[in-house]
């Protein structure tokens, strides 16, 4: 099946910095990805609709200069979190939705944590 | 506003039992809903969806829009079966971005 990687698993940053978070879409090419932000053991909560050559689209109450989306190409799509804060930490889910089996495939997470 | 509720937690059941775990939605639209299951340590994935009327690991959910429910149903529970699951609900087809539901844990005991 279809395999959504995510770069890195685990980040521990200091307060202030900036962390990238990547998504790769292995198996087909994604016009269309998602980002999430799940805490722990709650619902997934979507950010933002990333879109391939496009600005993303941001969920309310989303700000979008503090979660910076990058759709460069049809298998990459990039989460940027800016000057990130104690509040920022969280598990960030990537998915891609694959328009021939029109199934979403997730990303094994990324656990960031901020100090 | 399009929302989906999971009035559950936490399902605790013995092995061999019944399991039903709810879910409501509401949306104004022709609703397309999901069961996706999340195993210990593992990237959630899709158990099932209401389109396709399949019966997946035992599970199956019925899509009833009278109720706007899509509860999930296995006659008899397995500890395999252990697990968080979310109902989602697609809106904007053409878009295809999920509403969650805030999840249930299913904890089945020998």
């Amino acid at each position: 099946g279809a395999v959504v990687s995510q770069h890195p698993s685990r980040v521990i940053c200091k307060s202030g910095t900036s962390v990238k978070i990547e998504c790769r879409s292995l198996d087909f090419q994604a016009t269309t990805m998602f980002w999430y932000r799940q805490f722990p053991k709650q619902s997934l909560m979507l950010m933002a609709t990333s879109n391939e050559g496009s600005k993303a689209t941001y969920e309310q109450g989303v700000e979008k200069d503090k979660f910076l989306i990058n759709h460069a190409s049809l298998t990459l799509s990039t989460l940027t979190v800016t000057s990130a804060h104690p509040e920022d930490s969280s598990f960030y889910i990537c998915s891609v939705r694959d328009s021939s089996s029109d199934e979403q495939f997730f990303g094994p997470g990324t656990r960031l944590t901020v100090l | 506003a399009q929302r989906v509720t999971q009035p559950e937690k936490l399902l605790s059941v013995f092995k061999g039992a019944p399991v039903e775990l709810k879910c409501n939605y509401s949306y104004s639209g022709s609703p397309e809903l999901f069961w996706y299951v999340q195993y210990s340590r593992q990237r959630l994935q899709l158990l099932l969806r209401h389109i396709s009327r399949e019966s997946i690991k035992g599970f199956t959910a019925d899509l009833n829009k009278g109720e706007t429910s899509f509860h999930l149903k296995k006659p008899f529970a397995q500890e395999e079966d252990s697990a968080m699951y979310y109902c989602a609900l697609r809106v904007n087809r053409a878009g295809g971005k999920l509403i969650f539901g805030q999840g249930t844990e299913l904890s089945v005991k020998p």
